[in-house]
């Protein structure tokens, strides 16, 4: 099982629609999760850190599953503006690797 | 604006010639990061710094060297770069050590091309 996770997609949805995507993770002793987004031929930006309580921020709420090990990303009312890859990134213990998802695209159409 | 900048944006550079990339913050970050990132994959740590401990990653060539002379800076120098180090070199920052919850901000990334 790879360490980390994610559908590649692309996943296509209409403007103002709903898309949940999730990354799966196999180390059980991970501590830490993050969202980032990144535009095509940009940098990585973080989007969300994921709480073990769940954290929303605007129409971005972030779920994490540590009994099965995956993390979620639901975006609401989608824009144009989200169409991007969305990275997932989970750390392990304190001087432990940081390990990247590969990333989903997402598509928002017109 | 606290920030990570990365210096040049787009570097071409023929087959053997060393190049160096630098990476400086404005955030007074403990440790910086050097990640490859090469078409639809996700990015590839090379090394970081916590303050002045270096620490490679196993997988990292000999090829890739890397320096940091004060908080503020960090290079990157490819000896002998090799068609397959063109990629995207992206340099990032943390307050604190990997794992925990120190999230990493990102510089835009340096291009680089190898003719």
């Amino acid at each position: 099982r790879k360490e980390v996770e994610q559908d590649p997609g692309p996943f296509n949805v209409p403007e103002g629609a709903t898309v949940a995507f999730n990354c799966t993770y196999s180390n059980s002793a991970s501590q830490s999760f993050f969202w980032y987004r990144q535009d095509c031929r940009k940098e990585p930006k973080l989007l969300m850190s994921v709480y073990s309580s769940g954290n929303e921020d605007g129409r971005f709420t972030a779920q994490l599953n540590r009994a099965s090990q995956y993390i979620s990303l639901l975006i609401r009312d989608s824009k144009l503006s989200d169409s991007a890859t969305y990275l997932c990134v989970v750390n392990g213990r304190r001087d432990d690797k940081i390990i990247f998802g590969k990333g989903t695209r997402l598509h928002i159409l017109p | 604006d606290a920030m990570v900048i990365q210096n040049p944006r787009y570097q071409v550079t023929q087959f053997g010639k060393p190049v160096t990339l630098s990476c400086s913050q404005t955030l007074n970050h403990n440790v910086m990061y050097w990640y490859q990132q090469k078409s639809s994959q996700a990015p590839k740590l090379l090394f970081h710094y916590y303050d002045k401990d270096f620490n490679n990653e196993a997988d990292t060539p000999d090829n890739f060297q890397s320096r940091r002379p004060n908080t503020s800076f960090c290079f990157l120098d490819i000896r002998s770069p090799g068609l397959g180090d063109a990629a995207m070199y992206l340099c990032a920052t943390s307050r604190g050590p990997t794992g925990g919850a120190y999230e990493q901000y990102f510089g835009p990334g340096t291009r680089l091309t190898v003719t």
